[in-house]
C-alpha cells in the first residue's frame, strides 16, 4: 500500500559510475518531483514533471536527467557520478491545484535513496 | 524569489509542554500556500499541516496548530503537549501559485523525558 515508493533504497558506487533510482506513486496524482537533501538536511528541488512534461528544471547539471515513462513514474538518471553528488534523494508527488482538492496540496514523499559515491 | 527563514537550528522542549516552531517567508505572491513537514531520524517526509494565504482561521491538526500571521508573513507550528516521538527535523514550505516548492533549512527539536 506504499503511497511513493523508491528503489533502491541505498546506493554505493564509484565515481565516474552511471546509475538511476526509480519512483513509482500509486496515489494517481499528475505532478511528481524529485529533490535532493544534503548532509546539513537542506532540501532543494531538482525536478518536477506534469502530465510527463518537465515544468521546473532547477540548475542541476545536465548529468542528472529525469525520465517519466508514464503519470506514476519519475526515474531519475545520472551520469558520470561526482563525489558532491553523495546525499539523499527524494521521490515526491503532488495533485496539482487545478485537479486537486485545493488550490494548493501536499507534496508526499518517498522514503529516499541515500547515495554515496566513492 | 521565494525564501523560507526558519531561525532556530535547534529546539529543546520538556515532555507535555508546548512549543512553537517559527518559520517567516518572503514572497510578493498574494496566493500562496504554507506546509510544515516533520522528518524522523528515520528519515521519510512526513506531512503535518497546511495554511492557505487566503484562509481566515488558523490551521489545526489534532496536537499540530499553525499561527498564521499573514501581514508578518509569518507562520509558525505549535505543538501542543509535546511526546518523546515528536522530536524530529521540522521543515517550513511555501508553495507559490507558479514555480517551485520551496522548503526552509528546517529546525532540530528534541523533547526532553
Amino acid at each position: 500500500d506504499t503511497a511513493v515508493s523508491q528503489t533502491p533504497k541505498y546506493l554505493v558506487t564509484q565515481m565516474g559510475n552511471d546509475k538511476s533510482i526509480k519512483c513509482e506513486q500509486n496515489l494517481g496524482h499528475d505532478t511528481m518531483y524529485w529533490y535532493k537533501q544534503d548532509s546539513k538536511k537542506f532540501l532543494k528541488i531538482m525536478f518536477s514533471y506534469n502530465n510527463k512534461e518537465l515544468i521546473i528544471n532547477e540548475t542541476v547539471p545536465n548529468r542528472f536527467s529525469p525520465k517519466s515513462p508514464d503519470k506514476a513514474h519519475l526515474n531519475l538518471h545520472i551520469n558520470s557520478l561526482e563525489l558532491g553528488d553523495s546525499a539523499v534523494y527524494f521521490c515526491a508527488s503532488s495533485q496539482s491545484g487545478l485537479a486537486g482538492r485545493r488550490l494548493y496540496n501536499e507534496q508526499f514523499f518517498g522514503p529516499g535513496t541515500r547515495l554515496t559515491v566513492l | 524569489a521565494q525564501k523560507i527563514t526558519q531561525t532556530q537550528p535547534g529546539m529543546f522542549v520538556q515532555e507535555k509542554e508546548a512549543v512553537t516552531l517559527d518559520c517567516t517567508y518572503d514572497t510578493s505572491d498574494q496566493s500562496y500556500g504554507l506546509f510544515w513537514y516533520k522528518q524522523p531520524s528515520s528519515g521519510e517526509m512526513i506531512f503535518l499541516i497546511y495554511q492557505g494565504s487566503y484562509d481566515e482561521q488558523n490551521a489545526t491538526e489534532g496536537r499540530y496548530s499553525l499561527n498564521f500571521q499573514k501581514a508578518r508573513k509569518s507562520a509558525n507550528l505549535v505543538i501542543s503537549a509535546s511526546q518523546l516521538g515528536d522530536s524530529a527535523m521540522y521543515f517550513c514550505a511555501m508553495s507559490p501559485l507558479v514555480g517551485n516548492f520551496v522548503f526552509g533549512p528546517g529546525t532540530r527539536l528534541s523533547v526532553l523525558p
